[in-house]
C-alpha cells in the first residue's frame, strides 16, 4: 500500500540550512512533491521532482531523490523565520491526480 | 491568493446531519480534487472531478459525494455526519489531470461535528 513517512518536528536557527526527510513506499510514483502549509492557510506547492531525476534546485530549495531507497529530501538554504510552517511531502498514486501526503514536518526557525 | 475560494470557512454540525461544502475553482481550471485533513495529519484524497465527472476516488464511504458544475465550481456533500468527520476540508483546482499540472489549494473549510 501507499505510505509516506516524515519526521514530525525540526528546529533550526535562522541562517542555517534545514533538511526535511521523507520516505515513501509506492515505487510506481512518477512525481514527488513538497508542499508548505502555514497556519490558517491552504497548501502551497513549493516544488516537485520527476522520478527519473535525482536532484532539482530552485533558488534556496534543493530536492534530492534516492529512488532505490525511496527517500526524498528538501533542503532549504539560509532558512528564514518566514520559512516556519508545516512541510508535506507527497507522491502521485494511480492513474489520476490522486496525491498521497505524508503526515508533515513542522519546521521551527529560531531567530 | 490562489484564486480558489471555499465556503464556508468554518462550520459546526451535529452528528447525523448532512453538510455541503463549496469550492470555486481558479478561472479556467477544469479539474477539482477534494481532501480531508484531520488535525495533525496530512491531507487524504477524497475524490477528483474532471469536466463534471468523477475521475477517481480515495478510501472514503459513499456518504461522501460530490458534484462539479458546468462552470467547474464544485460541492462536497457528506451525509450522516460522524464525529470523526471533523477536519479541515481542502479543495484544489488545476487545469487538467496531469501529475505535472500544479494544483492550487483553497484555504479550506473547518468542519466540527459535535
Amino acid at each position: 500500500g501507499e505510505d509516506v513517512e516524515q519526521s514530525l518536528f525540526l528546529s533550526v536557527r535562522e541562517g542555517d540550512s534545514s533538511v526535511i526527510n521523507c520516505t515513501y513506499t509506492d515505487s510506481s510514483s512518477t512525481y514527488l512533491y513538497w508542499y508548505k502549509q502555514e497556519p490558517g492557510a491552504g497548501l502551497q506547492l513549493l516544488t516537485y521532482i520527476f522520478s527519473n531525476m535525482d536532484m532539482k534546485q530552485d533558488q534556496r530549495l534543493t530536492v534530492l531523490l534516492n529512488k532505490k531507497d525511496k527517500h526524498l529530501s528538501l533542503r532549504i538554504a539560509d532558512t528564514q523565520t518566514g520559512d516556519s510552517a508545516i512541510y508535506f511531502c507527497a507522491e502521485d498514486s494511480g492513474g489520476y491526480q490522486k496525491v498521497t501526503f505524508g503526515t508533515g514536518t513542522k519546521l521551527q526557525v529560531i531567530p | 491568493e490562489t484564486g480558489v475560494t471555499q465556503s464556508p470557512t468554518h462550520l459546526i454540525k451535529t452528528r447525523g446531519q448532512q453538510v455541503t461544502l463549496r469550492c470555486s475553482s481558479q478561472s479556467g481550471h477544469n479539474t477539482v480534487s477534494w481532501y480531508q485533513q484531520a488535525l495533525g495529519q496530512g491531507p487524504q484524497f477524497i475524490f477528483q472531478y474532471y469536466r463534471e465527472e468523477e475521475n477517481g476516488r480515495g478510501n472514503f464511504p459513499p456518504r461522501f459525494s460530490g458534484l462539479q458544475f458546468p462552470n467547474y465550481s464544485s460541492e462536497l456533500n457528506v451525509n450522516a455526519l460522524e464525529l470523526d468527520d471533523s477536519a479541515l476540508y481542502l479543495c484544489a483546482s488545476s487545469l487538467g489531470r496531469g501529475f505535472d499540472t500544479e494544483a492550487f489549494f483553497g484555504q479550506g473549510t473547518r468542519l466540527t461535528v459535535v
